[in-house]
């Protein structure tokens, strides 16, 4: 079955211990993004990756890194995760940049 | 930033009737998408639309797209209850990979 995936799907932590979201696709995909959601501000992007090592800044890239070793796995890397950082993630891919989008299951971390 | 806004806000119909939500953005885009989110799950496509075409249907679906205006529609006919959900656009501005998305429009069909 053609997905994204996401690991964990619920993350509760604590102000600075460092975390990674997994984000892998079956789809053999080029483009990955990251976005989070948050009430009244709709999904913003984080990140974005046109191809193995090829990635970008989105709109709201403080405080997270991205990396993209192999295609189909782009996980999304808190530092020193901060409470502002409290939000519903998600990853998604699309065949290239300029088609629909594929996004995951979500995950919901909160930062105490 | 550009960002796709959509409107209105909140939208309530019943069932069978249409549901129009808009979308205006600000600066060129290369193509304009419209997802469905229901209740904090993963978004869901529905249509793309290219910046050089004026009007796409899927299904009960119709998306417009007015360049000069910057913005875009979409019309879901005869809605059903199952349609209840929020719905997004996303524009890709021209001349980058980013997509920046509205708030949504959360559209509630009573049954």
């Amino acid at each position: 079955e053609a997905q994204v995936t996401q690991n964990p799907r619920y993350l509760i932590t604590v102000t600075g211990k460092k975390l990674t979201v997994t984000c892998s696709q079956n789809m053999n995909h080029e483009y990955m993004s990251w976005y989070r959601q948050d009430p009244g501000l709709g999904l913003r992007q984080i990140y974005y990756s046109m191809n193995v090592e090829v990635t970008d800044k989105g709109d709201v890239p403080e405080g997270y890194k991205v990396s993209r070793k192999e295609k189909r796995n782009f996980p999304l890397i808190l530092e020193s995760p901060s409470p502002n950082q409290t939000s519903l993630y998600f990853c998604a891919s699309s065949l290239i940049d300029g088609y629909e989008q594929y996004f995951g299951p979500g995950t919901r971390l909160t930062v105490t | 930033s550009q960002q796709g806004e959509e409107d209105p806000q909140a939208l309530s119909i019943q069932e069978g009737e249409n549901a129009t939500m808009n979308c205006s953005y600000k600066t060129s885009i290369n193509n304009l998408q419209w997802y469905r989110q229901n209740s904090g799950r993963g978004l869901v496509h529905l249509i793309l639309i290219r910046s050089n075409e004026r009007e796409k249907h899927s299904g009960r679906l119709r998306v417009t797209l007015d360049t000069s205006k910057k913005s875009s529609s979409l019309l879901i006919t005869a809605s059903r209850a199952a349609d209840t959900a929020s719905y997004f656009c996303a524009p890709e501005t021209s001349g980058t990979y980013k997509y920046i998305f509205g708030t949504g429009t959360r559209l509630k069909v009573l049954a």
